[in-house]
C-alpha cells in the first residue's frame, strides 16, 4: 500500500517535444504529492508539487495532473529542452510521514 | 548559503570496514535523513530523525548505524555488516511544518575496494 509506480523507467523525447511521466499509487491517505529533479552526481530538488483537492498545478514548462479517482498523477514537461535531461522521481506522503519515492524516470531531450 | 553539506563526495571503503558519511545542515530542520540510491531502484529510506537524541529505522536499515547528538548534524556509520554497500548515499532534511520539502544534499558514492 506504501509503493508508487513510476513509468516509463527511461524516456527519449526531442527538443521542444513534451515528456510525460506517470505515477500510479494504492494508498488513498496520500496527502501530497511532489515531483523531483536529479541531475547526475547532485541530490534531487524539489520541482513542483501538488495536493489531492486540485487536479492541476503549473509552474513554467512543468504541469502535475492529478486524477484522484484513478489514483494516479503525472509530470508534463512542455517544450522539453536538453537541459531538462535528469532523472525524475515522483513521490507520495499522509501528513508527517515519510516520503514513499518512485523507482525514477531516466529522460533524455535530444537536441 | 543555507544547505546541506555532505562529506566525502566519493569514499572506498575495504572488506570489514566501518565507514562514516557525514551530513551537515544550517536550514535549523528538525528532521534528517539518510536514503540509499542505486541505478533503477529510486530512493530507499534508510534512517530518519525528527528530534535530537531519538531516530527510527527506514526500509532498509541492516547494517548501518545512526546517531543524531546535535540538530545540524546527522551521520551515517556503513557497517561491515553491509554486504553489498556499494551505492549513493543522500542526507536529506525537513522543516516540521505542514507541507515543508524535502531538501537534499549533494550526496557520496560509497564503494567496496
Amino acid at each position: 500500500q506504501q509503493q508508487v509506480k513510476q513509468s516509463p523507467q527511461s524516456l527519449i523525447v526531442q527538443k521542444g517535444g513534451i515528456s510525460i511521466i506517470n505515477c500510479a499509487y494504492e494508498n488513498t491517505a496520500f496527502d501530497y504529492f511532489p515531483w523531483y529533479q536529479q541531475f547526475p552526481g547532485k541530490g534531487p530538488a524539489l520541482l513542483i508539487a501538488i495536493r489531492p483537492d486540485v487536479s492541476e498545478k503549473k509552474e513554467g514548462r512543468f504541469t502535475i495532473s492529478f486524477n484522484k479517482s484513478a489514483k494516479q498523477f503525472s509530470l508534463h514537461i512542455m517544450d522539453s529542452q536538453p537541459g531538462d535531461s535528469a532523472t525524475y522521481f515522483c513521490a507520495a506522503r499522509t501528513g508527517y510521514s515519510t516520503l514513499t519515492f518512485g523507482k525514477g524516470t531516466m529522460l533524455l531531450v535530444s537536441p | 548559503d543555507g544547505g546541506i553539506t555532505q562529506s566525502p563526495k566519493y569514499l572506498f571503503r575495504k572488506e570489514g570496514q566501518n565507514v562514516t558519511l557525514s551530513c551537515e545542515q544550517n536550514l535549523n530542520h528538525d528532521a534528517m535523513y539518510w536514503y540509499r540510491q542505486d541505478p533503477g531502484q529510486g530512493l530507499r529510506l534508510i534512517y530518519y530523525s525528527q528530534i535530537v537524541n531519538d531516530f527510527q529505522k527506514g526500509d532498509i536499515a541492516e547494517g548501518y548505524s545512526v546517531s543524531r547528538e546535535k540538530k545540524e548534524s546527522f551521520p551515517l556509520t556503513v557497517t561491515s555488516a553491509q554486504k553489498n554497500p556499494t551505492a549513493f548515499y543522500l542526507c536529506a532534511s525537513q522543516g516540521t511544518s505542514v507541507g515543508e520539502k524535502l531538501f537534499f544534499g549533494s550526496g557520496t558514492q560509497l564503494s567496496v575496494l
